[in-house]
């Protein structure tokens, strides 16, 4: 199992470019989730999804957008990048029952994230 | 208000020497679970416990050690004859049963164990 994995580790971007973080799973977890971790903030929650074609949003949704259209990829949407967007991104998931999740999460290995 | 408090933003040890990180949570839920997760220097995040509300045994594993207080709503974690491998930011979570699609996030204790 490669467990969770995300692409890419790095990116730059300019003020106001798009892109799409990726995030896939092979533990057939029908919970995923997306964290921002920032110096001393700890990881807030962007946006996560208990099953495929459920979303719900998070403590920091603005300016994200996901979707999950398999049970397997989860990915993460900026439209407009940021500044504020600088951050490193994490993807978990874990086993749900129903629409909760209290099991262990796991987490892939991040993405940088530097707009410029 | 936060619902999980690390309040040990920096620890520095001498290699061997034990160290406790603290974690106060903050819950109404009679029903919940705490974890520890730790980020080495190379940035992952490392599960490494989890524990439920109704378990409040203390759990050693190795050198790792943790103390479950539900009367000071306490989670600690306890590392003996820390090693230079130790130095990491470790983060303590909880998850709510009835709030169960989010994991609320200490801000995180730096560890640095020199040798």
């Amino acid at each position: 199992n490669a467990g969770v994995t995300q692409t890419p580790k790095f990116q730059v971007l300019k003020t106001g470019q798009s892109m799409t973080l990726q995030c896939a799973q092979d533990m057939n977890h029908e919970y995923m989730s997306w964290y921002r971790q920032d110096p001393g903030m700890g990881l807030r929650l962007i946006h996560y999804s208990v099953g495929a074609g459920i979303t719900d949003q998070g403590e920091v949704p603005n300016g994200y957008n996901v979707s999950r259209s398999t049970t397997e990829d989860f990915p993460l949407r900026l439209l407009s990048a940021a500044p504020s967007q600088t951050s490193v991104y994490f993807c978990a998931s874990s086993y749900s029952s129903g629409t909760t999740s209290t099991d262990t999460q796991y987490f892939g290995p991040g993405t940088r994230l530097t707009v410029l | 208000a936060q619902k999980v408090t690390q309040a040990q933003t920096e620890i520095s040890v001498v290699e061997k020497e034990d160290v406790t990180l603290d974690c106060v949570y903050e819950t109404r839920d009679t029903t919940y679970y705490l974890f520890w997760y730790k980020q080495p220097p190379s940035g992952e995040l490392v599960f490494l416990i989890r524990r439920n509300s109704f378990d409040e045994q203390n759990e050693i594993s190795g050198r790792y050690s943790w103390n479950f207080q539900k009367s000071t709503s306490s989670f600690n974690f306890t590392i003996t004859a820390s090693q230079v491998v130790d130095s990491a930011v470790y983060f303590c979570a909880l998850s709510e049963r009835n709030t169960g699609n989010q994991f609320y996030f200490g801000t995180g204790t730096s560890l640095t164990v020199i040798p």
